[in-house]
């Protein structure tokens, strides 16, 4: 069964403090590995899809990064406007196109 | 612009009734369509996948004679909550797969279910 571990559970950084976030992930035949954030109330909105280790994709202040057992989210220089849950999720060669969340990283970033 | 829309974006029902709620591809056609619910602070869980045609593969614990999911044409996937209970209250998020962009799934923005 796939397996998705988000840490921490929550992050609050000061304007311009740069951090990461981290998905740990056990699947069987990695697929791709995606990132969305959710706003409270809202859809989750795609950010990131990571096929394989090695491969780094960037938005904005956003920058995801994948190995062969976990993601990082590297948030650079974050603004008020950043905060959000930051969700992580796998999709496996065994269970056609579903996709297997973490429980997020909710971000707060003040002013 | 959004990629896929839901409605109603909250409905209020009273207990034994039932609920409609329908997705809608906006950009392109969709074979198929997923269904999830989300408990306050929690993540999603996958309900359902909705293929255009033909029954809807439900998750194990899901019961598929109270959430019916219709999947009529290439834009459009309802989940109806049928008989609904308190315990059914949740956010209900459909997303679609993009198969023109190896497996990514775009998330509509969720129906606030509210059982009294």
């Amino acid at each position: 069964e796939d397996q998705v571990t988000q840490s921490p559970e929550a992050l609050r950084l000061q304007e311009g403090e740069s951090s990461s976030l981290n998905c740990s992930y056990t699947v069987s035949g990695l697929r791709g590995l995606f990132w969305y954030r959710q706003d409270p109330g809202k859809g989750p909105e795609f950010l990131f899809t990571l096929y394989s280790a090695g491969e780094e994709k960037e938005k904005e202040r956003l920058k995801a990064t994948l190995t062969k057992k976990e993601s990082f989210l590297h948030i650079t220089a974050p603004k008020p406007e950043d905060s959000a849950t930051y969700l992580c999720a796998v999709q496996s060669g065994l269970h056609d196109y579903k996709l297997s969340f973490g429980a997020g990283t909710t971000v707060t970033v003040r002013a | 612009g959004a990629v896929v829309s839901q409605h109603p974006s909250r409905v209020i029902c009273k207990s034994g009734t039932s609920v409609k709620i329908e997705c809608r591809s906006l950009d392109f056609q969709a074979t198929t369509m997923f269904w999830y619910r989300q408990f306050p602070k929690k993540s999603l869980m996958l309900m359902a996948t909705s293929n255009e045609g033909s029954k809807a593969t439900y998750e194990q614990g899901v019961e598929k004679d109270k959430f019916l999911i219709n999947h009529a044409s290439l834009t459009l996937s309802t989940l109806t909550v049928t008989s609904a209970h308190p315990e059914d209250s949740s956010f209900y998020i459909c997303s679609v797969w993009r198969e023109a962009r190896s497996y990514e799934q775009y998330f509509g923005p969720g129906t606030r279910l509210t059982v009294t």
